[in-house]
């Protein structure tokens, strides 16, 4: 299977922790993204790295990526009650153009 | 400035009827792309289409499944004599050109056969 994995699975905090994520995939990769996906709602893309930037930020994310381990994190500060969400990382393959998605992490941020 | 819309958002049909699945790229946009999330897991890539053209379907079932993207209209996901592993969230994304690097989702369809 191509599709990457994230892991944890589930993660469960308090608001106002920080929350990190992890992501690995299998192929040469052009770019990877992220995105935050509601309960029973469409996807929300969050932010894209390439593969030749090492970190980034956007707002509370920061996003780092390791091609030499493929792999990546997304690490959200000072969380929200409204973070709760399932979060995918995609790939998109050297010459392609679909998505490859992680199996995701389904995020609860507690009052 | 619509984005990409899907209807139905959601869809009931018994096993063995027909499921046509409609999405509307946003205004503009010539590539779309379909994928489909069983229950707890990530979106899994079907079909790449640009207008009039499929440009890959290697993850489209051989049987039952079709996709189409006419130079008028909507793109239609047709699933043909459903079955109960059919049920899913069934998502469109579509995007300006090839090689874009950023796929916009509509909100997606969820099939339940019963």
């Amino acid at each position: 299977s191509q599709q990457g994995e994230e892991d944890p699975q589930a993660l469960s905090i308090q608001e106002g922790e920080n929350a990190t994520m992890n992501c690995s995939y299998k192929t040469s990769i052009n770019n990877l993204q992220w995105y935050r996906q509601n309960s029973g709602r469409g996807l929300v893309h969050l932010i894209l790295i390439r593969s030749n930037e090492r970190e980034k930020h956007s707002g509370r994310l920061r996003v780092t990526l390791d091609t030499s381990k493929k792999s990546s994190s997304l690490l959200i500060t000072a969380s929200r009650a409204a973070d709760t969400a399932s979060y995918f990382c995609a790939t998109d393959a050297l010459s392609t153009d679909k998505l490859i998605f992680g199996t995701g992490t389904r995020l609860q941020v507690f009052p | 400035n619509a984005g990409v819309m899907q209807n139905p958002r959601h869809l009931v049909r018994r096993r063995g009827q027909e499921a046509r699945l409609r999405c509307s790229p946003v205004k503009g946009h010539s590539h779309v792309y379909w994928y489909r999330q069983l229950p707890e897991e990530g979106l899994k890539f079907m079909v790449y289409l640009q207008k009039e053209n499929i440009i890959d379907e290697s993850g489209m079932p051989k049987e039952r499944f079709s996709a189409e993207f006419p130079k008028e209209g909507p793109s239609i996901l047709r699933i043909q004599q459903v079955v109960r592993g059919d049920s899913a969230a069934y998502f469109c994304a579509s995007s300006p050109g090839q090689r874009m690097e950023t796929q916009y989702f509509g909100p997606g369809t969820r099939l339940l056969v019963l």
